[in-house]
């Protein structure tokens, strides 16, 4: 089984402080993305990686920027964060240039004070 | 562009009852189609998805949907809803493009059911 984790399930920051999410999958994908959720607006993609090294900014990249150094990780990181970035934040891979569906984590529920 | 729309933002069915979430997408050629449940505090699995072939596909959990291109329609059916079948449910649309296959998600539809 594809395994996506995320290294914390609640987070609470204060506005102005540098945010660090990471997530990890198992099953050597190369693309994985990073968008967010909000009621209403469904699923918003901010940054996506088609392999080490690599990005690209999603719908909603402003605010955020990423980093990923190994396959297997990709982290999502609020330079400054602000209270319109209190969100669910959903990690997900899948294989390289497949059609194919996403695994997802279990997300990052992000609030900023 | 391709766009996904869940016309209903929330539903709300008796348990035992039959169900049907509408999904109309927005996209220039045959499109993939995927149907994901989240549920409270998870994130999102897949149900079933679309891709050629036969029209009306099986998905996991007792799920079922059925492609209608002439009506740009994706609409996920449950003859029997369950309790446990309370949660979020997003339809997406993919393509091929730069860099990879991407997907589009609609807004969501929350099914409550009740006793």
């Amino acid at each position: 089984d594809v395994k996506v984790t995320q290294s914390s399930r609640y987070l609470v920051k204060r506005t102005g402080e540098k945010v660090f999410l990471e997530c990890v999958q198992d099953m050597d994908h190369e693309n994985m993305f990073w968008y967010r959720q909000d009621p209403g607006l469904g699923l918003r993609l901010i940054y996506f990686s088609y392999d080490v090294k690599m990005k690209e900014k999603g719908d909603i990249p402003e605010g955020y920027s990423v980093s990923r150094e190994k396959k297997e990780r990709f982290s999502l990181i609020l330079e400054s964060a602000s209270t319109n970035q209190t969100s669910m934040y959903l990690c997900a891979s899948r294989p390289y240039r497949e059609v194919h569906e996403q695994y997802f984590g279990p997300g990052t529920r992000l609030t900023v004070t | 562009a391709q766009s996904v729309t869940q016309p209903d933002i929330h539903i709300t069915v008796s348990e035992g009852a039959s169900l049907e979430l509408r999904c109309n997408y927005s996209y220039g050629a045959t499109p993939y189609l995927f149907w994901y449940v989240q549920s409270p505090g998870q994130g999102l699995q897949l149900l079933l998805k679309y891709f050629s072939g036969d029209t009306l596909v099986q998905g996991i959990k007792g799920f079922e949907a059925e492609f209608k291109r002439s009506q740009s329609s994706f609409n996920l059916r449950k003859p029997s809803v369950h309790w446990s079948d309370a949660a979020e449910y997003f339809c997406a649309v993919g393509a091929l493009g730069t860099g990879g296959f991407k997907t589009i998600f609609g807004a969501g539809t929350r099914l409550f059911v009740k006793a």
